[in-house]
This record gives structure tokens, C-alpha cells and sequence, in this order.
């Protein structure tokens, strides 16, 4: 089954305490890519990948870190939260050239106090 | 000029309804153009999309509109049902690259 995994699903966590996000596909796809979802605003991408070591800055980089050694995996790491990246997270991933190929992951909810 | 603009922002219809969601763009780079559908809980996920060389698209009960000298496109839910109730996400994307996102429309469809 094609999918898109998202670890973990739910996470609270304080004010400067590093954290990573996994992403993960199954479609080998070049294509990843991490959005923020917030009320009232859709979905902002943060990063994205256009393939192995290929990173770039999306539409509201701050405070965020990626890294993409393998294919199949897109993690986003917070190094010090703060609690304006509370947040709803997706990560997505589709073929490059093929738009119409995108899926997301299910999300994962942040909290930071 | 990356912005994607969205309306409405919400939206409430009645059983067998009709509803008509509206977005507009200015980057004329954009060639691609879906719309999401997502409910509580879950990621996007695709509906129906269109490249700028129509000007409509029908799938089943969802059609999108295109407007090109406008900048325009909108999607059409014909015969809404309660099982329609979701948020809807218009995007635009320029050659198979990065997505923009508009802000959203619920849509609630009372039984």
C-alpha cells in the first residue's frame, strides 16, 4: 500500500527541547516536502527535497532543520522549540514532474509549552 | 505573487446543494491546479485537479472551473451530501514543483 508515515502522531513537549519528526515513504518518490497547518492560514511549506541530498527552504523555514540521506526519509527537527511551532504538521511526497502523484502523510500535532 | 487566495472561508449547504468554492492566483508560472479535500484527523488528500489548457473538468460530482485570463478556477460539488463535510484546500503548482496552498473552506452539508 502506497503510503506516507508520520512519527510521532502526537507530541507535547517544552520550550528548548530539541525534537525530530520522521517522515517516511514507500513510493520512491524524489519529491518530499513538510507544511505547517494552521487555522485560517492552510498549509505553509516549511522545507523540501527535491531528491537525496537536495534540501531547500520553503515559504517559512524558521526555526526548522531538515536532512534527506535517504530517499525514503524526510526528517523535520526543531533544535530549540518555542511555542509558536505549535502546530499541525504534514509531511508529503510525490514524483518529480508529477504533481498529480502527491500524498500526505496522516499529521502530527505539536505542542509546545 | 506566491500567494493562492481562497474563498469562502466557510460555507454551509443543504442536502442535494450545490457548492462553489472560489480561488484566484497571480504567478502565471502556475501550471497545475487540484484541490484538496481533508477531513478532521486525516492528511489531504487529491479530489480532482486540472492543467491551465482546459477550462473545465468534470469527475463525478466535482468539477473544476478555469478561468486563465482571470487567474481564476473553482470547484463545484454538485448534489452535496453530509459525507461532502470537509475542508477544501485550492493549490497552484509551477512545473511539477512546489505547492501553494489557499487558506482553506469548511463546508458543512446538513442533512
Amino acid at each position: 500500500e502506497a503510503q506516507v508515515t508520520q512519527n510521532p502522531r502526537y507530541l507535547i513537549t517544552v520550550t528548548g527541547k530539541k525534537l525530530t519528526v520522521t517522515c517516511s515513504q514507500n513510493m520512491n518518490h524524489e519529491y518530499m516536502s513538510w507544511y505547517r497547518q494552521d487555522p485560517g492560514l492552510g498549509l505553509r511549506q516549511i522545507y523540501y527535497s527535491m531528491n537525496v541530498e537536495v534540501t531547500d527552504k520553503g515559504d517559512v523555514p524558521e526555526g526548522y532543520k531538515v536532512s534527506r540521506k535517504e530517499k525514503r526519509n524526510f526528517p523535520l527537527i526543531l533544535e530549540s522549540p518555542s511555542p509558536n511551532q505549535t502546530s499541525l504538521y504534514f509531511c508529503a511526497s510525490h514524483r518529480a514532474s508529477f504533481p498529480d502523484t502527491q500524498y500526505f502523510g496522516p499529521g502530527t500535532r505539536l505542542t509546545v509549552l | 505573487q506566491q500567494q493562492v487566495k481562497q474563498s469562502p472561508q466557510s460555507l454551509i449547504v443543504q442536502k442535494g446543494g450545490i457548492s462553489i468554492i472560489n480561488c484566484a492566483y497571480e504567478n502565471t508560472a502556475f501550471d497545475y491546479f487540484p484541490w484538496y479535500q481533508q477531513f478532521p484527523g486525516k492528511g489531504p488528500a487529491l479530489l480532482i485537479a486540472i492543467r491551465p489548457d482546459v477550462s473545465e473538468k468534470k469527475e463525478g460530482r466535482f468539477t473544476i472551473s478555469f478561468n486563465k485570463s482571470a487567474k481564476q478556477f473553482s470547484l463545484h460539488i454538485m448534489d452535496s451530501q453530509p459525507g461532502d463535510s470537509a475542508t477544501y484546500f485550492c493549490a497552484a503548482c509551477p512545473y511539477g514543483q512546489n505547492f501553494v496552498f489557499g487558506p482553506g473552506t469548511r463546508l458543512s452539508v446538513l442533512p
